[in-house]
Protein backbone atom coordinates (compact mmCIF):
# COMPACT_ATOMS: atom_id res chain seq x y z
CA UNK A 1 0.00 0.00 0.00
CA UNK A 2 0.58 3.75 -0.07
CA UNK A 3 3.19 5.28 2.52
CA UNK A 4 3.60 8.57 3.45
CA UNK A 5 6.73 8.71 5.45
CA UNK A 6 6.66 12.41 7.94
CA UNK A 7 9.74 13.70 9.87
CA UNK A 8 10.80 14.40 12.08
CA UNK A 9 8.64 12.65 14.56
CA UNK A 10 8.72 14.88 17.36
CA UNK A 11 10.44 18.23 17.98
CA UNK A 12 11.00 20.58 20.40
CA UNK A 13 12.75 24.02 20.19
CA UNK A 14 13.05 27.59 21.15
CA UNK A 15 10.09 30.36 20.91
CA UNK A 16 11.15 32.20 18.06
CA UNK A 17 12.84 29.45 16.01
CA UNK A 18 11.02 28.17 12.66
CA UNK A 19 10.98 24.24 12.30
CA UNK A 20 10.62 22.73 8.96
CA UNK A 21 8.61 19.48 8.45
CA UNK A 22 8.96 17.33 6.02
CA UNK A 23 5.98 15.09 3.94
CA UNK A 24 7.17 12.74 1.03
CA UNK A 25 4.55 10.15 -0.65
CA UNK A 26 7.29 6.93 -0.90
CA UNK A 27 5.65 5.32 -3.78
CA UNK A 28 3.50 7.31 -5.72
CA UNK A 29 3.12 10.51 -6.58
CA UNK A 30 1.02 12.66 -4.26
CA UNK A 31 0.23 15.88 -6.29
CA UNK A 32 -2.14 17.25 -3.53
CA UNK A 33 -1.15 16.62 0.07
CA UNK A 34 -2.75 18.04 3.26
CA UNK A 35 -1.65 19.54 6.47
CA UNK A 36 -3.54 19.11 9.87
CA UNK A 37 -3.13 19.67 13.39
CA UNK A 38 -4.22 18.41 16.42
CA UNK A 39 -4.80 19.40 19.89
CA UNK A 40 -4.83 16.96 22.52
CA UNK A 41 -8.26 15.05 22.66
CA UNK A 42 -9.48 16.75 19.98
CA UNK A 43 -9.79 15.86 16.01
CA UNK A 44 -7.51 16.54 13.34
CA UNK A 45 -7.77 20.48 12.09
CA UNK A 46 -6.94 20.95 8.59
CA UNK A 47 -4.55 23.60 7.71
CA UNK A 48 -4.12 23.62 4.33
CA UNK A 49 -4.04 21.48 1.43
CA UNK A 50 -0.40 21.74 -0.46
CA UNK A 51 -0.91 21.78 -4.23
CA UNK A 52 2.25 20.68 -6.38
CA UNK A 53 3.86 23.40 -8.32
CA UNK A 54 1.01 26.31 -6.55
CA UNK A 55 0.59 27.82 -3.86
CA UNK A 56 -0.90 26.08 -0.79
CA UNK A 57 -4.51 27.05 -0.07
CA UNK A 58 -4.91 27.65 3.56
CA UNK A 59 -8.13 27.17 6.07
CA UNK A 60 -9.88 30.16 7.41
CA UNK A 61 -7.66 31.53 10.47
CA UNK A 62 -4.64 30.03 9.42
CA UNK A 63 -1.38 32.13 8.52
CA UNK A 64 -0.28 31.75 5.53
CA UNK A 65 2.83 33.71 6.08
CA UNK A 66 3.24 31.44 9.94
CA UNK A 67 2.99 28.63 8.47
CA UNK A 68 4.96 28.34 4.97
CA UNK A 69 3.80 25.43 2.74
CA UNK A 70 6.01 24.18 0.01
CA UNK A 71 5.21 21.72 -2.64
CA UNK A 72 7.78 21.60 -5.34
CA UNK A 73 7.68 17.62 -6.12
CA UNK A 74 5.38 15.12 -6.89
CA UNK A 75 6.76 13.58 -3.27
CA UNK A 76 7.56 16.03 -0.84
CA UNK A 77 5.64 18.78 1.09
CA UNK A 78 6.97 20.78 3.71
CA UNK A 79 5.68 22.78 6.35
CA UNK A 80 7.45 25.57 8.21
CA UNK A 81 6.44 26.83 11.38
CA UNK A 82 8.55 30.09 11.39
CA UNK A 83 8.71 31.93 14.47
CA UNK A 84 7.19 29.24 16.37
CA UNK A 85 5.46 30.15 20.25
CA UNK A 86 4.29 27.89 22.86
CA UNK A 87 1.03 28.16 21.56
CA UNK A 88 1.82 26.33 18.26
CA UNK A 89 2.99 23.49 20.29
CA UNK A 90 0.89 20.31 19.05
CA UNK A 91 0.51 17.32 16.56
CA UNK A 92 1.11 17.89 12.83
CA UNK A 93 0.30 15.34 10.28
CA UNK A 94 0.82 15.63 6.88
CA UNK A 95 -1.78 13.62 4.38
CA UNK A 96 -1.65 12.37 0.80
CA UNK A 97 -4.20 11.41 -1.21
CA UNK A 98 -3.95 8.38 -2.64
CA UNK A 99 -5.02 7.48 -6.55
CA UNK A 100 -8.26 5.45 -7.71
CA UNK A 101 -11.17 5.12 -6.70
CA UNK A 102 -11.42 5.21 -3.53
CA UNK A 103 -9.39 7.83 -3.29
CA UNK A 104 -7.98 7.30 0.17
CA UNK A 105 -6.12 9.16 2.48
CA UNK A 106 -2.26 7.86 3.70
CA UNK A 107 -1.24 9.60 6.44
CA UNK A 108 2.19 10.68 7.99
CA UNK A 109 3.40 9.32 11.51
CA UNK A 110 2.95 12.92 12.66
CA UNK A 111 5.10 15.55 14.43
CA UNK A 112 4.92 16.46 18.28
CA UNK A 113 6.14 19.74 17.66
CA UNK A 114 6.96 21.07 21.42
CA UNK A 115 7.82 25.25 21.79
CA UNK A 116 9.89 26.02 24.95
CA UNK B 1 -24.47 22.64 11.59
CA UNK B 2 -21.48 20.65 11.14
CA UNK B 3 -19.95 18.89 7.90
CA UNK B 4 -19.52 15.16 9.79
CA UNK B 5 -20.88 14.93 12.87
CA UNK B 6 -20.41 11.79 15.30
CA UNK B 7 -21.91 10.07 17.78
CA UNK B 8 -20.08 11.85 21.38
CA UNK B 9 -17.59 9.75 23.54
CA UNK B 10 -16.73 8.21 25.01
CA UNK B 11 -18.02 4.52 24.91
CA UNK B 12 -16.98 2.21 27.86
CA UNK B 13 -17.56 -1.24 27.01
CA UNK B 14 -16.36 -5.07 28.34
CA UNK B 15 -14.86 -7.30 26.10
CA UNK B 16 -16.90 -9.10 23.97
CA UNK B 17 -19.64 -5.85 23.59
CA UNK B 18 -21.05 -5.33 20.08
CA UNK B 19 -20.59 -1.55 19.74
CA UNK B 20 -22.22 1.09 17.18
CA UNK B 21 -21.03 4.10 16.01
CA UNK B 22 -23.07 6.96 13.79
CA UNK B 23 -22.16 9.88 11.58
CA UNK B 24 -24.12 12.06 9.86
CA UNK B 25 -22.89 14.24 6.99
CA UNK B 26 -24.54 17.29 5.97
CA UNK B 27 -23.73 17.03 1.73
CA UNK B 28 -26.00 14.90 -0.47
CA UNK B 29 -23.04 14.92 -2.41
CA UNK B 30 -20.46 13.25 -0.78
CA UNK B 31 -18.67 10.34 -2.57
CA UNK B 32 -16.49 8.85 -0.35
CA UNK B 33 -16.86 7.53 3.30
CA UNK B 34 -14.24 5.91 5.18
CA UNK B 35 -13.78 5.13 8.86
CA UNK B 36 -10.31 5.58 10.37
CA UNK B 37 -9.07 4.48 13.92
CA UNK B 38 -6.67 6.61 15.61
CA UNK B 39 -4.56 5.59 18.83
CA UNK B 40 -3.31 8.30 21.17
CA UNK B 41 -0.80 10.32 19.42
CA UNK B 42 -0.84 8.17 16.76
CA UNK B 43 -1.55 9.37 12.79
CA UNK B 44 -5.47 7.76 11.25
CA UNK B 45 -5.54 4.14 9.83
CA UNK B 46 -7.46 3.30 7.75
CA UNK B 47 -10.16 0.97 9.02
CA UNK B 48 -12.44 0.27 6.10
CA UNK B 49 -13.91 1.96 3.26
CA UNK B 50 -17.54 2.34 3.53
CA UNK B 51 -19.86 1.19 0.10
CA UNK B 52 -23.54 1.97 -0.65
CA UNK B 53 -24.18 -1.90 -0.01
CA UNK B 54 -22.30 -2.34 3.12
CA UNK B 55 -19.32 -3.97 3.90
CA UNK B 56 -17.60 -6.36 6.39
CA UNK B 57 -14.31 -7.08 7.67
CA UNK B 58 -14.12 -9.52 10.26
CA UNK B 59 -15.59 -8.13 13.30
CA UNK B 60 -16.12 -4.57 11.66
CA UNK B 61 -19.16 -4.00 9.32
CA UNK B 62 -20.14 -0.50 7.96
CA UNK B 63 -23.32 0.54 6.52
CA UNK B 64 -23.97 3.77 4.48
CA UNK B 65 -27.53 5.32 4.04
CA UNK B 66 -27.27 8.01 1.66
CA UNK B 67 -31.21 8.61 1.79
CA UNK B 68 -30.43 9.44 5.37
CA UNK B 69 -27.18 10.64 4.67
CA UNK B 70 -25.67 8.81 7.29
CA UNK B 71 -23.13 6.13 7.83
CA UNK B 72 -22.62 3.32 10.52
CA UNK B 73 -19.78 1.55 12.07
CA UNK B 74 -20.57 -1.89 13.97
CA UNK B 75 -17.91 -3.75 15.86
CA UNK B 76 -18.88 -7.20 17.50
CA UNK B 77 -16.86 -9.51 19.92
CA UNK B 78 -14.90 -6.24 20.97
CA UNK B 79 -11.58 -6.76 22.39
CA UNK B 80 -9.34 -4.51 24.43
CA UNK B 81 -7.00 -3.36 21.44
CA UNK B 82 -10.15 -2.45 19.51
CA UNK B 83 -10.06 1.09 22.37
CA UNK B 84 -8.83 4.03 20.16
CA UNK B 85 -11.02 7.04 18.70
CA UNK B 86 -12.79 6.21 15.24
CA UNK B 87 -12.63 8.82 13.21
CA UNK B 88 -15.30 9.26 10.09
CA UNK B 89 -14.23 10.40 7.50
CA UNK B 90 -16.13 12.06 4.28
CA UNK B 91 -15.23 13.21 0.79
CA UNK B 92 -17.55 15.89 -0.52
CA UNK B 93 -17.03 14.84 -3.84
CA UNK B 94 -15.05 12.63 -6.34
CA UNK B 95 -12.11 14.47 -7.13
CA UNK B 96 -12.39 17.03 -4.53
CA UNK B 97 -9.45 17.80 -2.55
CA UNK B 98 -11.11 18.50 0.86
CA UNK B 99 -11.72 15.86 3.22
CA UNK B 100 -14.22 16.19 6.00
CA UNK B 101 -13.32 14.61 9.35
CA UNK B 102 -15.65 13.56 12.30
CA UNK B 103 -14.73 14.84 15.84
CA UNK B 104 -13.98 11.23 16.05
CA UNK B 105 -15.73 8.82 18.75
CA UNK B 106 -13.83 7.22 21.61
CA UNK B 107 -13.64 3.50 22.33
CA UNK B 108 -12.63 1.91 25.70
CA UNK B 109 -12.88 -1.37 26.29
CA UNK B 110 -12.41 -2.80 29.51
CA UNK B 111 -11.85 -6.47 30.52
Amino acid sequence: GAVVSQHPSRVICKSGTSVKIECRSLDFQATTMFWYRQFPKQSLMLMATSNEGSKATYEQGVEKDKFLINHASLTLSTLTVTSAHPEDSSFYICSARGTGRDEKLFFGSGTQLSVL
Amino acid sequence: RKEVEQDPGPFNVPEGATVAFNCTYSNSASQSFFWYRQDCRKEPKLLMSVYSSGNEDGRFTAQLNRASQYISLLIRDSKLSDSATYLCVVNPNTGGFKTIFGAGTRLFVKA
